[in-house]
């Protein structure tokens, strides 16, 4: 059973607040995921993590930032939100079983900017 | 550059079979993931092949042709619940990413 939780679910905020969304795991997994994703549309890699102190910028580009200061949390900030950024972010870690790479998607933070 | 085709939606009634297919053109290759999302949910791992072949899981079957860049995803005995968008996904070059497709969205009717 897949353990990866995001906090919060929900949240609504106004325009140039910072925020910090939360994504932790305890499968000890060291790479770590954030996504962007509209409703129907494809998962657009924002940030990702190898490990411990380890952090890369993914395929869209995006103004927030995020840090990996333990195995198990990866939280992601936005420094000054927009409506632009309303979405749903998804968080997820993987581990690599004989080859297999497996994602585990935590449930994710739907976010409204107004 | 690095892309993964998939058709944007397929329709199919209840009980039947349903292939949803993928081509990807990627840097490098170590295996193709599909991976369904329900709407509002997240997206669940559903199968993996890093070898040509057919992989049977269920009701689901997976198949990859390393050499054509191709796979897909077959459904059996379609019920209303598989209702939901699936994903292709190949892990890049170094195998640190996974890239996934823009999401194919089935409809099962009735």
């Amino acid at each position: 059973e897949a353990d990866i939780y995001q906090t919060p679910r929900y949240l609504v905020i106004g325009t140039g607040k910072k925020i910090t969304l939360e994504c932790s795991q305890t499968m000890g997994h060291d790479k770590m995921y954030w996504y962007q994703q509209d409703p129907g549309m494809e998962l657009h890699l924002i940030h990702y993590s190898y490990g411990v102190n380890s952090t890369e910028k993914g395929d869209l580009s995006s103004e927030s930032t995020v840090s990996r200061i333990r195995t198990e949390h990866f939280p992601l900030t936005l420094e000054s939100a927009r409506p632009s950024h309303t979405s749903q972010y998804l968080c997820a870690s993987s581990g690599t079983t004989g080859g297999l790479d497996t994602q585990y998607f935590g449930p994710g933070t739907r976010l409204t900017v107004l | 550059g690095q892309s993964l085709e998939q058709p944007s939606e397929v329709t199919a009634v209840e009980g039947a079979i349903v292939q949803i297919n993928c081509t990807y053109q990627t840097s490098g290759f170590y295996g193709l993931s599909w991976y369904q999302q329900h709407d509002g949910g997240a997206p669940t791992f559903l199968s993996y092949n890093a070898l040509d072949g057919l992989e049977e899981t269920g009701r689901f079957s997976s198949f990859l042709s390393r050499s054509d860049s191709y796979g897909y995803l077959l459904l059996q005995e379609l019920q209303m619940k598989d209702s939901a968008s699936y994903f292709c996904a190949v892990r890049d070059t170094g195998g640190f990413k996974t890239i996934f497709g823009a999401g194919t969205r089935l409809f099962v009717k009735a």
